[in-house]
């Protein structure tokens, strides 16, 4: 059973320039999560859909952050333009609902910009 | 806000070494549920507590719940190598809102 999958697992870019990352959640799940991980701040939520609408995006940090849920097996995050201190690693997960269900993460996007 | 503080931050030791862990907070949750994150990898959940006062076993790792379902441990026995990694407990709080994770606890268990 394949878990979620991100992409790219990793991404090295200019400031200034359009970053895109996917992430394919697990069939069946109804909740899917964008989170972004560093050492100083821990694993922060970003935004999180449910059937594929946005619930909460209060963790984007700013107008530069976008997110998409286009159908229910793909969403994007988006930043434009990237800054250097948005390089962190950005997780996508999912899960069947909400409350004390599991969390399936993906294996990361390692985003630096230089 | 709800938040939970995980101690300690970091925590190097020699195989086989017990070791414990917490997870704390003010606010109550629903349940917890603690991840294991290898390098490289999304986190893994290891367990989640529902009763106050549970107590879940995973072979060497022991999982408990507070009284007050507001705290949580994890206490490692014999500890081993594989042992190694971010240990992140996260809080389900009222229905419909997301989980909150801690900043983790990162093991380094040396030979």
């Amino acid at each position: 059973d394949a878990g979620v999958i991100q992409s790219p697992r990793h991404e090295v870019t200019e400031m200034g320039q359009e970053v895109t990352l996917r992430c394919k959640p697990i069939s069946g799940h109804d909740y899917l999560f964008w989170y972004r991980q560093t050492m100083m701040r821990g694993l922060e939520l970003l935004i999180y859909f449910n059937n594929n609408v946005p619930i909460d995006d209060s963790g984007m940090p700013e107008d530069r952050f976008s997110a998409k849920m286009p159908n229910a097996s793909f969403s994007t995050l988006k930043i434009q333009p990237s800054e250097p201190r948005d390089s962190a690693v950005y997780f996508c997960a999912s899960s069947l609902w909400q409350g004390d269900q599991p969390q399936h993460f993906g294996d990361g996007t390692r985003l630096s910009i230089l | 806000t709800q938040l939970l503080e995980q101690s300690p931050q970091f925590l190097s030791i020699q195989e086989g070494e017990n070791l414990t862990v917490y997870c704390n907070s003010s606010s109550v949750f629903s349940s917890l549920q603690w991840y294991r994150q290898e390098p490289g990898e999304g986190p893994v959940l290891l367990v989640t507590v529902v009763t106050g006062g549970e107590v879940k076993k995973l072979k060497r790792l022991t999982f408990q719940f507070g009284d007050a379902r507001k705290d949580s441990s994890l206490h490692i026995t014999a500890a081993q190598t594989g042992d190694t990694g971010l240990y992140l407990c996260a809080g389900a709080g009222q229905a419909g809102t997301a989980l909150i994770f801690g900043k983790g606890t990162t093991l380094s268990v040396s030979s």
